[in-house]
């Protein structure tokens, strides 16, 4: 099945403590990004990557960072999670501009 | 900068009827992508409508349907035949064609709430 995973589904967590959220598809897409959801703002992308080893910023890229080693997997990590990065956070992938969302990841960081 | 606006935070409609979803956008590029995005309870993102801006015919999906109108820079979704599963969040979202210059990051706008009542 075609499908964008995410990992792990919910997670809360402390100020300062690095995490990871991962993401992979099965599509071989080439273009894969990050969003953040919060009430009222819609989505917001955080990063994308056009291809292996390309990366770039969205419109809220602080505090994250992202690394896409291997065409399927987009890995987003907080090095240092603060409360205001508290979201849902989606992954997705992308094919001839088409985007396909994994399922989110709620984030509370206390 | 291109934007995306959906004035409507909230809509209702009664089963079985029609409703209409505004976005409007701002781009200087001529071509690009065009989204519906729905978001029922359960949060997934569902892909509803999509439209490329270098088409003429709007596009159009069972029950879906948009109106865009490039040079008002706007693109409307009517939903037909309105069902009580259609009641979710809406997405309008913005991404500019391959062939154009700038970014090719996504630009969402801030959705509409649409409630069907029974």
């Amino acid at each position: 099945e075609a499908q964008v995973t995410q990992n792990p589904r919910y997670l809360i967590t402390v100020t300062g403590k690095k995490l990871t959220v991962t993401c992979s598809q099965n599509m071989n897409h080439e273009y894969m990004s990050w969003y953040r959801q919060d009430p009222g703002l819609g989505l917001r992308q955080i990063y994308y990557s056009m291809n292996v080893e390309v990366t770039d910023k969205g419109d809220v890229p602080e505090g994250y960072k992202v690394s896409r080693k291997e065409k399927r997997n987009f890995p987003l990590i907080l090095e240092s999670p603060s409360p205001n990065q508290t979201s849902l956070y989606f992954c997705a992938s992308s094919s001839q501009g088409t985007q396909y969302f994994g399922p989110g990841t709620r984030l509370t960081v206390t | 900068a291109q934007t995306v606006t959906q004035s409507q935070p909230e809509m209702s409609v009664q089963e079985a009827e029609t409703v209409t979803l505004s976005c409007t956008y701002d781009t200087s590029e001529s071509d690009y992508y065009l989204f519906w995005y729905k978001q029922p309870p359960s949060r997934q993102m569902i892909l509803v409508i999509r439209q490329e801006a270098y088409k003429q015919q709007n596009a159009t999906e069972n029950r879906f349907s948009v109106n865009f109108q490039k040079a008002a820079k706007s693109f409307s979704l009517k939903i037909s035949d309105s069902q009580l599963g259609d009641a979710a969040m809406y997405f309008c979202a913005y991404r500019r064609a391959p062939l154009g210059s700038g970014t090719y990051k996504y630009i969402f706008g801030t959705g509409t709430r649409l409630k069907v009542l029974a």
